[in-house]
């Protein structure tokens, strides 16, 4: 079964940094033509793509994260990990990560969804 | 503001047919495939259709998409009670190298 699965702390305090986890599972990180995407749902509101990495290690992101994130992937561990330094109250919301694919016919295709994970960021 | 533009709102009755409408731009989805996704209550999105018009494995083909230009339709034929959602479409954009989704639409079944 192929599935996506992000892990993180519920809770975060302004300023501090916010480490999330995208577990894979049923395919491999180095899958060529794949990426790993985030994207972020603040309470009632609309989605929005944040960053995603590829099977070859490079990335792309939404300027307005600007420097304040990492991201990394471990092949061995069937991860990614995305780090948000100095948080603040806007990035309260629900993180997904998933799944991108890519094929001449298609394009990219974004046919993989985690559950999400709820993070607040208090003041 | 999301750089996709949806209606806010749709609603219609059992049975009926209704669309939804998403409008760009030349760099995103004037030059590139469209996908929506459906959002029930709670959950997570799913994908409904990529590639403009395609359904995955186990979409009802009551759901349909297209696009002309630099905009896109869903539409969801014989409404039913369990597609009341949110509904977001989504393009890749050239400029970002990544994905810019609409502001999404919130289909009410009266």
């Amino acid at each position: 079964q192929v599935t996506v699965k992000e892990s993180g702390p519920v809770l975060v305090k302004a300023t501090e940094t916010l480490t999330l986890t995208c577990a894979v599972s049923g395919f491999s990180l180095s899958t060529a033509r794949m990426a790993v995407t985030w994207i972020r749902q603040p309470p009632g509101k609309a989605l929005e793509w944040l960053i995603h990495i590829f099977s070859n290690a490079e990335y792309s992101h939404t300027p307005s994260l600007k420097t304040r994130f990492s991201i990394s992937m471990d092949t061995s561990k069937s991860q990614v990990v995305l780090t948000l330094f100095d948080m603040g109250p806007v990035d309260t919301g629900t993180y997904y990560c998933g799944r991108m694919i890519w094929d001449y016919t298609n394009g990219w295709v974004f046919d993989l969804w985690g559950q999400g994970t709820q993070v607040t960021v208090s003041s | 503001q999301s750089e996709l533009t949806q209606p806010p709102s749709t609603s219609g009755t059992p049975g009926q047919r209704v669309t939804i409408s998403c409008s760009g731009s030349s760099s995103n989805i004037g030059s590139n495939f469209v996908s929506w996704f459906q959002q029930l209550p709670g959950t997570a999105p799913k994908l409904l259709i990529y590639s403009n018009n395609q359904r995955p494995s186990g979409v009802p083909d009551r759901f349909s998409g297209s696009k002309s230009g630099s905009s896109a339709s869903l539409a969801i034929a014989e409404l039913r009670s369990e597609d009341e959602a949110d509904y977001y479409c989504a393009t890749w954009e050239d400029s970002l190298n990544g994905w810019v989704f609409g502001g999404g639409t919130k289909l009410t079944v009266l």
